[in-house]
């Protein structure tokens, strides 16, 4: 079946500093890819998406790039905030009318 | 457009008993899907519906139901509550019709089982 295989955290950072969230999946046929970010008690925010191979997400200074050769969607921003700091879900969604999610990835961004 | 609405946003009940929450996605929007979120098993599909048929179900037991509404609007039902259901409920909705849209998600209700 469909899954997504995202870096464990948590990742802990200094304000500025570079971050790469990693993800791969496993998929049959075609998905579609994206990130959502989950800020404490609340729900789920689409971070952005790509939905076909070489296509790059991008929003609020983060991006990734649809790889199918590598199956991956990894998540990158060059600057990171303390406002930044949330959970982090890899998903995809394929023929099956379902999001199938990574683990998450909890960030911290220290002033 | 409203954002997609959740209510009621914190329930706590006690085993044995039965929950029922209620989605209202985005307007114009068909596809109502349900998630439930624990910190030991994550985000978890429960199903997803589109104009009133469940089009997918996810490895829940049958305590878990739902159903959609002629006006797009859902509901989950959880009867003889467990500790083990104690979790966020997360419902999303997207556009008509094709999958790999785009699912927005509302906010969630808290359900804590006692």
């Amino acid at each position: 079946g469909n899954s997504v295989t995202q870096m464990e955290g948590p990742v802990t950072l200094s304000e500025e500093a570079f971050l790469t969230i990693n993800c791969t999946y496993t998929a049959t046929g075609y998905p579609s890819l994206f990130w959502y970010v989950q800020y404490p008690g609340e729900g789920l925010q689409l971070l952005l998406k790509a939905t076909k191979a070489d296509d790059k997400g991008s929003n609020k200074g983060f991006e990734a790039t649809y790889r199918k050769e590598t199956t991956s969607f990894h998540l990158e921003k060059g600057s990171v905030q303390v406002s930044d700091s949330a959970v982090y879900f890899c998903a995809l969604s394929a023929s099956d009318y379902k999001l199938s999610f990574g683990a998450g990835t909890t960030v911290t961004v220290r002033a | 457009k409203a954002g997609v609405t959740q209510t009621p946003r914190y329930l706590i009940k006690t085993r044995g008993q039965q929950v029922t929450l209620s989605c209202s996605p985005i307007s114009g929007h068909r596809s109502v899907s349900w998630y439930q979120q624990t910190p030991g098993q994550g985000l978890q599909f429960l199903f997803e519906y589109f104009s009133e048929t469940q089009r997918n179900k996810g490895n829940f037991p049958g305590r878990f139901s739902g159903r959609q509404f002629s006006n797009s609007r859902s509901e989950m039902n959880v009867s003889t509550l467990e500790l083990g259901d104690s979790a966020l409920y997360l419902c999303a909705s997207s556009q008509p019709g094709q999958s790999g849209e785009t699912q927005y998600f509302g906010p969630g209700t808290r359900l804590l089982v006692l």
